[in-house]
């Protein structure tokens, strides 16, 4: 059975760098790849990045440069940090496994329960 | 980037009522659309895949349609634990982009 769960420091100051960690069961990181979704509080989805079963990443242009996301496949652990935090990046974060059931096409189809950030002083 | 437009943005019905809930692409994504189902304080569930797919232990009262770029769900007899917020995700093309949602409410 696939699982992920986040998990972090729910309280960030403004200006300090947010360390995420994705830890998944029930799947192999070097045959799967693992993606990052925020919501703000009251708001809608929005991709964040990817990294993929070979260790590539792709990220959303948006944050691009203040975004970095790693993972150790021995721990079976994705990593995500995010530096110069501001109160708009309070959000869930949500990681989430992305199957690739035929080439060329991707579904993000298992989520984490997902990890609530608060950036505030 | 590919937007993704919802419509409408809040849809009220009363159980038993079967509805279209509507996704617009403002170009041309092929089936790389799925569907989510987000319930409140949960993360989102995977519906449909593929603009028309279904996922093993989703009720068959979800199904999708749809290709280019206009994609439709639709729910036979909305029930109960229905209510809850829809998005549509592209994943055609990176970055992936999500609808802003389409939330179902008992009138």
């Amino acid at each position: 059975q696939v699982q992920l769960k986040e998990s972090g420091p729910g309280l960030v100051q403004p200006s300090q760098t947010l360390s995420l960690t994705c830890t998944v069961s029930g799947l192999s990181l070097t045959s799967n790849s693992v993606s990052w979704i925020r919501q703000p509080p009251g708001k809608g989805l929005e991709w964040m990045g990817v990294i993929w079963s070979n260790g590539g990443t792709d990220y959303n242009s948006a944050i691009k440069s203040r975004l970095s996301i790693s993972r150790d496949t021995s721990k079976s652990q994705v990593f995500l940090k995010m530096n110069s935090l501001q109160t708009e990046d309070t959000a869930m974060y949500f990681c989430a496994r992305v199957k690739r059931p035929y080439y060329g096409h991707w579904v993000m189809d298992a989520w984490g329960q997902g990890a609530s950030v608060t950036v505030s002083s | 980037d590919i937007v993704l437009t919802q419509s409408p943005a809040t849809l009220s019905v009363t159980p038993g009522e079967s509805v279209s809930l509507s996704c617009r692409a403002s170009q041309g994504i092929s089936t790389s659309i799925h569907w989510y189902q987000q319930k409140s304080n949960e993360s989102p569930r995977l519906l449909i895949k593929f603009a028309s797919q279904s996922i093993s232990g989703i009720p068959s009262r979800f199904s999708g349609s749809g290709s280019g770029t206009d994609f439709t769900l639709s729910i036979n007899r909305v029930e109960s634990e229905d209510f809850s917020v829809y998005y549509c995700q592209q994943s055609y093309s990176l970055p992936w982009t999500f609808g802003g949602g389409t939330k179902l409410e008992l009138k």
